[in-house]
């Protein structure tokens, strides 16, 4: 049982480069999450998905885009990277209907150096 | 809106000693409240929730978290500290009516163990 997977672990990108974050879960999970990670700042949440077919804005969306391309994988985009993007990003899953022990499963990260 | 706050980036203590780490919340109406921690280059687990069943809340690793409504406050607390305990804490409160997800953190507080 992997749980949460996230590819790549490190990327180093240019300004104005492209790039795509992935995230797999294999525990049958409705929801999914994309966070970022910065210093001093907590974890905030960019985008989630309710379920499959569905994706919807969080705190910090501006520059990102999303696809849940199915119940399984949730990923994120940066269409035109900017230094400000810089950050560790986690994607996390959920099935929330479960009620009160269900608890939100997070991948190992992806740390994004932008230049 | 609902937000955590939680008082001191940084904590440091001697191994053996108590560990205090505060999280307030505000919220208008009963919160869900969470503590998470991060082992360097790691993702998050979670600690402890608290869902109303009952105000001191025990978690893994020997942690426990007291709800006191009066003073909007989730503090962890472990009697004696262990080396093993050096990581980053995050409190955080559900935005979801299952009170399980849409997470939002607090900024972290980073625990340091003395020997």
């Amino acid at each position: 049982n992997a749980g949460v997977t996230q590819t790549p672990k490190f990327q180093v990108l240019k300004t104005g480069q492209s790039m795509t974050l992935q995230c797999a879960q294999d525990m049958n999970h409705n929801s999914m999450y994309w966070y970022r990670q910065d210093p001093g700042m907590g974890l905030r949440l960019i985008y989630y998905s309710a379920s499959e077919g569905t994706t919807d804005k969080g705190e910090v969306p501006n520059g990102y885009n999303v696809s849940r391309l199915n119940k399984r994988e949730f990923s994120l985009r940066l269409e035109s990277a900017a230094p400000s993007q810089t950050s560790v990003y986690f994607c996390a899953s959920i099935n929330p209907e479960g009620g009160f022990n269900e608890k939100l499963f997070f991948g190992s990260g992806t740390q994004l150096s932008v230049l | 809106a609902q937000s955590v706050t939680q008082l001191g980036s940084h904590v440091s203590v001697s191994e053996g000693a108590l560990v205090l780490l505060r999280c307030n919340y505000s919220s208008s109406v009963p919160p869900y409240l969470f503590w998470y921690v991060q082992y360097p280059n790691q993702g998050l687990q979670l600690l402890l929730k608290y869902t109303s069943a009952a105000t001191l809340v025990k978690g893994i690793n020997g942690f426990e978290a007291e709800f006191k409504k009066s003073e909007t406050s989730f503090h962890l607390t472990k009697p004696s500290a262990h080396m093993s305990d050096a990581a980053e804490y995050f409190c955080a409160v559900s935005l979801s009516n299952f009170g399980n997800e849409k997470l939002t953190f607090g900024t972290g507080t980073r625990l340091t163990i003395i020997p």
